[in-house]
């Protein structure tokens, strides 16, 4: 079937350190979304790559879509207490569809 | 604009109950979806819905049944349910076509099945 892998899946850093979780499908992706759910709450939407080798920058957070559009990663740069959560990417492979990562818990140590 | 709300917040159910969860949006999307969230596994397709009329299964649609009756109704029905169905239910919607396919998420319901 179509999987997304997603990793690590918890992370604990220092505040200010950086952060980053990787996905990877085996198949290739028509776009690859993230999502962001805080403890508690529910996914809400982040940015959405499409194009082969696609870097896009949101503050502090980076992201960037593999040249053969099979894999993804988010990378926060100094990380704060606001960042906490679990980060979810999700994969289309073309359909009606998306296909979610098991997502990475991310906790911050102050 | 209320976006994607989903009803009840709550709920505990014996085995073998039936209960129907609430999902409806008011952004005229023509996609919804029903997702459950497991620790560990992230977030798993039950069913969804093209349009109004119309439904499809998802990675994991046993033991549920879905109806979209109106384009801003989506509901989740659990006709005899079993411990194993203890999770937290997320509803989401999404437009069809556009520059980008966002799907915007109900808050969830968190179920309980004793």
């Amino acid at each position: 079937g179509q999987q997304v892998m997603q990793i690590p899946q918890y992370q604990h850093v220092q505040e200010g350190e950086d952060f980053t979780t990787y996905c990877n499908s085996s198949t290739t992706l028509s776009n690859i979304q993230w999502y962001k759910q805080r403890p508690g709450g529910h996914p809400v939407f982040l940015i959405q790559l499409v194009k082969s080798g696609e870097v896009k920058k949101q503050k502090r957070l980076t992201f960037q879509f593999g040249e053969a559009k099979k894999n993804s990663s988010l990378h926060i740069t100094a990380t704060q207490t606001t960042d906490v959560g679990t980060y979810f990417c999700a994969g289309r492979f073309g359909n009606e569809k998306l296909t979610f990562g098991t997502g990475t818990r991310l906790t911050i140590i102050p | 604009n209320a976006g994607v709300t989903q009803t009840p917040k709550f709920r505990v159910l014996k085995t073998g109950q039936s209960m129907t969860l609430l999902c409806a949006q008011d952004m005229n999307h023509e996609y919804m979806y029903w997702y459950r969230q497991d620790p560990g596994m992230g977030l798993r397709l039950i069913h969804y819905s093209v349009g109004e009329g119309t439904t499809a299964k998802g990675e994991v649609p046993d033991g549920y049944n879905v109806s979209r009756l109106k384009k801003q109704n989506f509901l989740l029905g659990l006709e005899s349910a079993a411990p194993s169905q203890t999770s937290v239910y997320f509803c989401a919607s999404r437009v069809s076509g556009g520059a980008t396919d966002t799907q915007y998420f109900g808050p969830g319901t968190r179920l309980t099945v004793l």
